[in-house]
């Protein structure tokens, strides 16, 4: 998906390590979102920013922090992991909101946390 | 607030075979639905969307779906599957007004076609 690039693709960390998932979009929208997929839970929003310099808390904020660092760019980290977030993280993007339009997903980060 | 249901978790069939997948959903106020669908180890591509008009709603690769308002089900439907459909396929809807776009998922269903 040429549109939303999520960096790195797989990531092994260890109990207590930090570390940052990086989402950027060259489509221009306004509006982004982080997701995690677990099996047999479908997709969960963990953190969404509507704007530039908005940030707000989906369903499963605990545990991670965003930054909206330009309209490019949206951020999740995670201060101390836990094998509890070991899954796999989406970003998606929306053009604006108050559109009908859907949203659109990168290829994911696979995380595992031992 | 709003909920999805995919009451399938794996739909096994023939291929050439006709298929629906189950999506009910809970809300208290007006939604967009969405079918989405995930291929191995990628991102969820667009397969349709109801908005508005036409309850039966035609998407790519020949899936459509049909919005029922009072049994609050957004069911998809191809009448004849191949092999490269197999993936994963997750509902979603998503509130008229406020709340940001955000999108709640159905927690999947698994479409396995086999040969």
């Amino acid at each position: 998906n040429a549109g939303v690039t999520q960096t790195p693709k797989f990531q092994v960390l260890k109990t207590g390590q930090s570390m940052t998932l990086q989402c950027a979009q060259d489509m221009n929208h306004n509006s982004m979102y982080w997701y995690r997929q677990d099996p047999g839970m479908g997709l969960r929003l963990i953190y969404y920013s509507a704007s530039e310099g908005t940030t707000d808390k989906g369903e499963v904020p605990n545990g991670y922090n965003v930054s909206r660092l330009n309209k490019r760019e949206f951020s999740l980290r995670l201060e101390s992991a836990a094998p509890s977030q070991t899954s796999v993280y989406f970003c998606a993007t929306l053009f604006s909101r108050g559109t009908n339009q859907p949203q659109h997903f990168g290829d994911g980060t696979r995380l595992s946390i031992l | 607030a709003q909920s999805v249901t995919q009451l399938d978790s794996q739909v096994p069939v023939f291929e050439e075979a006709p298929v629906e997948l189950r999506c009910n959903y809970s809300s208290s106020v007006s939604v967009y639905l969405f079918w989405y669908v995930q291929y191995p180890n990628q991102g969820l591509q667009l397969l349709l969307k109801y908005l508005s008009g036409s309850t039966l709603v035609k998407g790519i690769n020949g899936f459509e779906a049909e919005f029922n308002k009072s049994q609050t089900s957004f069911h998809l439907r191809k009448p004849s599957v191949h092999i490269s459909d197999t993936a994963e396929y997750f509902c979603a809807v998503s509130p008229f007004t406020g709340g940001g776009n955000k999108l709640t998922f159905g927690t999947g269903t698994q479409l396995k076609v086999e040969l």
